[in-house]
């Protein structure tokens, strides 16, 4: 079925390990988005891409870093887990050439860091 | 800049009563609005969306919303509460003409009781 696809869901790291939470649309969308979700906070943009090759920060990226090689990838990196990026990881894509606008989110990666 | 303000984190309503949910916005160009359902355990799923034209929206499950700018609120409707409504809902945000990339707000959670 056409949608977003994360991977893994869930993810329990150790302090200072790193790992790659993996992101893949198959409906040829050029937006692509991170967010986290924390009680009470709702969703906080981490980074965002515009189209393959173009990448930008959202309102939470430190910690956090991306790339834009393909438009159907969108890896989201963790350098150096901390406790604090316990949270739950949503994937989201949009084309603006369709006229929705609107996001198609994936299933979310539910990462613990100890 | 952009930004979404929720008013109240939870809603309590009985079944077949009336579902109100609120959602503010700020935005220095004409907006593009959102409601996204959030089930246990799941993404996010698009509800209804304003972008241009009618006020009034309707999406999926019987929900709707009207777009008023001169109070800048989007709030969501439903006529009869279903136990099955039971969830939590987010508002967004995003500008025309921008980078359409959504700010959410921090969610409502919908009780219904039976």
């Amino acid at each position: 079925n056409a949608g977003v696809t994360q991977t893994p869901k869930f993810q329990v790291l150790k302090t200072g390990q790193s790992m790659t939470l993996q992101c893949a649309q198959d409906m040829n969308h050029e937006y692509m988005s991170w967010y986290r979700q924390d009680p009470g906070m709702g969703l906080r943009l981490i980074h965002y891409s515009v189209g393959a090759g173009i990448t930008d920060q959202g309102e939470v990226p430190n910690g956090y870093n991306v790339s834009r090689s393909t438009t159907e990838d969108f890896p989201l990196r963790l350098l150096s887990a901390a406790p604090s990026q316990t949270s739950v990881y949503f994937c989201a894509s949009s084309s603006r050439g369709s006229g929705n606008y609107g996001y198609t989110f994936g299933s979310g990666t539910r990462l613990t860091v100890v | 800049a952009q930004s979404v303000t929720q008013l109240g984190s939870h809603v309590s309503v009985s079944e077949g009563a009336l579902v109100l949910l609120r959602c503010n916005y700020s935005s220095s160009v004409p907006p593009y609005l959102f409601w996204y359902v959030q089930y246990p355990n799941q993404g996010l799923q698009l509800l209804l969306k304003y972008t241009t034209g009618a006020t009034l929206v309707k999406g999926i499950n019987g929900f709707e919303a009207e777009f008023k700018k001169s109070e800048t609120s989007f709030h969501l409707t439903k006529p009869s509460a279903h136990m099955s409504d039971a969830a939590e809902y987010f508002c967004a945000v995003s500008e025309s003409g921008g980078s359409y990339i959504p700010t959410f707000g921090r969610g409502t959670s919908l009780i219904v009781h039976p």
